[in-house]
């Protein structure tokens, strides 16, 4: 069964762009995570989506968007890019059959390192 | 609001000797908790478990971790370091309950010095 997997592995943009990353889940799974990491703030949720429906969100401001489609893949955007905003970001997806939010193992992407100049 | 903490940025250890590696976490409610391995320029890897079964967990790579409540502890052990051993590790932290995020750590980089 193929991994996670999410395109593009690196980025470069700069202060005031947008950009959009993108996250295939394993077959099957229906739960995508996303976080970002950095060397300073260490692995962040940003959010989580199961089935086309964002089901938590942390507390990152509203640059920060993510949406998933009906084949489970997701992406998430960040607008107005800042300094800051460089990371790596990891997807994590997990299959949560019942659909009930409980705890179900998370498997993890390589991630996208953005950066932002 | 939950908490995990890994005390130690960077360990180093000599090659064939113990690995020991902190976390403490903070809840009202024992979470179930997880200790994931990064290597450079990848993901996350599972390395062990605990989801309140036995307290002595054993994972990958020959590492295992023990949960002790009476010290909110679950720290990552390995009785002999190999030099493939070197990376981040990290410890986090879910609600049993569900409904929540993972919660890590900020992360231990391991050296493993031959």
């Amino acid at each position: 069964k193929a991994g996670v997997t999410q395109t593009p592995r690196y980025l470069i943009k700069t202060r005031g762009q947008q950009v959009t990353l993108s996250c295939s889940p394993i077959s099957g799974h229906r739960s995508v995570s996303w976080y970002q990491q950095t060397p300073g703030q260490g692995l962040q949720f940003l959010f989580e989506y199961f089935s086309e429906t964002q089901r938590n969100k942390g507390n990152f401001p509203g640059r920060f968007s993510g949406r998933q489609f009906s084949n489970s893949r997701s992406e998430m955007n960040v607008s107005t890019l800042e300094l800051g905003d460089s990371a790596l970001y990891l997807c994590a997806s997990s299959s949560d059959p019942q659909g009930s939010g409980s705890y179900n193992e998370q498997f993890f992407g390589p991630g996208t390192r953005l950066t932002v100049l | 609001a939950q908490s995990v903490t890994q005390l130690g940025s960077h360990v180093s250890v000599s090659e064939g000797a113990l690995v020991l590696l902190r976390c403490n976490y903070s809840s009202s409610v024992p979470p179930y908790l997880f200790w994931y391995v990064q290597y450079p320029n990848q993901g996350l890897q599972l390395l062990l478990k605990y989801t309140s079964a036995a307290t002595l967990v054993k994972g990958i790579n020959g590492f295992e971790a023990e949960f002790k409540k009476s010290e909110t502890s679950f720290h990552l052990t390995k009785p002999s370091a190999h030099m493939s051993d070197a990376a981040e590790y990290f410890c986090a932290a879910i609600r049993p309950s569900g409904n929540t995020p993972l919660v890590f750590g900020k992360g231990t980089r391991l050296s493993v010095i031959a």
